[in-house]
């Protein structure tokens, strides 16, 4: 069946940088892109953007501009997520999710299990 | 503040049917399709309701979607207590050029 299987919870203080992965099965890569959601403790869901898996086209979220880079490795049909220059409030459950290859907007369907990042001093 | 706006809580006892509301704009709702996702406690998301009203295999059709406008209803009947559960919308916002989501609406069953 599709899995999306993220990597282990980070800890890292603020101004470093956090790389997070997610390893991809059960379906061909580079027919679905990649959306990453994360979640601050308490709060709701946040999108925070998009690769096309076929081509590496990406579209972040204009909050996030500047210090997010998404990447993919059809290789181990892995994408990674990688925000840079961390503050306190970026301490979330980072999820990724199959999304579609088009522009056009679909669903988040299935969801990787999360990966907690803790940004504190 | 989200740019979709559901109400923080909801509540039902067994088997009544209860609904979650979901306002957007022209920009979101008004213009594309409308998701739900249900989050049980201490897990990831699951999308419930896709394209306004479709349900993925494996959801029974105690759930319903519907959308008019630039406002979007999640319906739940028969209302069991593993349905407790923080339910969220979502549909992508032409302006914004990304994904919005509602800001949750957690689910009690008496």
């Amino acid at each position: 069946q599709v899995q999306l299987v993220q990597s282990g919870a980070e800890v890292k203080k603020p101004g470093a940088s956090v790389k997070v992965s997610c390893k991809t099965s059960g379906y061909t890569f580079t027919n679905f892109g990649i959306s990453w959601v994360r979640q601050a403790p308490g709060q709701g869901l946040e999108w925070m953007g998009w690769i096309n898996t076929y081509n590496d086209k990406t579209n972040y979220a204009q909050n996030l501009q500047g210090r997010l880079t998404m990447t993919t490795d059809t290789s181990t049909s892995t994408a990674y997520l990688e925000l840079r220059s961390l503050r306190s409030d970026d301490t979330a459950v980072y999820y990724c999710a199959r999304d579609t290859l088009t522009t056009r907007p679909k669903w988040f369907d299935p969801w990787g299990q999360g990966t907690l990042v803790t940004v504190s001093s | 503040q989200s740019v979709l706006t559901q109400p923080p809580s909801a509540s039902g006892t067994p088997g009544q049917r209860v609904t979650i509301s979901c306002s957007g704009s022209n920009s979101n709702i008004g213009r594309n399709i409308v998701n739900w996702y249900q989050q049980l406690p201490g897990t990831a998301p699951k999308l419930l309701i896709y394209g306004n009203f479709e349900r993925p295999s494996g959801v029974p059709d105690r759930f319903s979607g519907s959308k008019s406008g630039t406002s979007a209803s999640l319906a739940i009947s028969g209302l069991q207590s593993d349905d407790e559960a923080d339910y969220y919308c979502a549909a992508w916002d032409d302006s914004l050029n990304g994904w919005m989501f509602g800001g949750g609406t957690k689910l009690t069953v008496l």
